[in-house]
């Protein structure tokens, strides 16, 4: 079955420690994107990319780093810098030309 | 910038309507409206490209009025099934990135 695969789905890290969230799609999407939701805040976009080899900044782009080498895989790294890291994480997909976005089921991350 | 939902919360009985409200502070070019139920990934319910259209399936619809940057989403007697959180995403006039709202949590007891 086709799909998005995120993980882990839960995740632990110390203060400080670099973090990567891990994004694969089977769909043959060509656009690929990270959202972060906390209560009360919907969704917020924080990377997306259209082609591979390139992405573009979302609006909560600060303390995150994203690649797109492959069209199928889309990592999310949670940098130090990010000074309110404790989220729930979305990653989604979108063929070109289509509006549906499909989601993966998301990965908790919990910074202690 | 974020669209605006309304209401933030709802709780209804079973066979009751509700009606969520998406709001924008600039033109709309399209909304989409989403669904997550607890603990699971938004899956997508509709999407409206026009002003003042309106669209639905089984009892769920929604309408778009695009004067009012604003868009509906009507929920006819409600089923046990409908309960989770609705996001509706905007998406504007020059800027291809969806923007979603803060969510409706809709809750239907028996």
């Amino acid at each position: 079955d086709g799909g998005i695969t995120q993980s882990p789905k839960y995740l632990f890290r110390k203060e400080g420690q670099n973090v990567t969230l891990s994004c694969e799609q089977n769909l043959n999407h060509d656009a690929m994107y990270w959202y972060r939701q906390d209560p009360g805040q919907g969704l917020r976009l924080i990377y997306y990319s259209q082609i591979v080899n390139d992405f573009q900044k979302g609006d909560i782009a600060e303390g995150y780093s994203v690649s797109r080498e492959k069209k199928e895989s889309f990592p999310l790294t949670v940098t130090s810098a990010q000074k309110n890291p404790t989220a729930f994480y979305l990653c989604a997909s979108q063929l070109r030309g289509a509006n549906v976005l499909t989601f993966g089921a998301g990965s908790r991350l919990t910074v202690l | 910038q974020q669209p605006v939902q309304s209401p933030q919360a709802v709780i209804l009985r079973e066979g009751e309507d509700a009606v969520i409200n998406c709001s924008s502070s600039k033109a709309l070019y399209s909304v989409h409206w989403y669904r997550q139920k607890h603990g699971e990934a938004p899956v997508f319910l509709m999407i409206l490209l026009k002003g003042g259209e309106q669209k639905g399936h089984d009892k769920i619809s929604a309408s778009f009025n695009e004067k009012k940057q604003q868009s509906s989403l009507y929920l006819t007697a409600s089923q046990l099934s409908y309960s989770g959180t609705y996001f509706c995403g905007t998406e504007n006039f020059g800027n291809e990135k969806l923007t979603f709202g803060t969510g409706t949590r809709l809750t239907i007891i028996p």
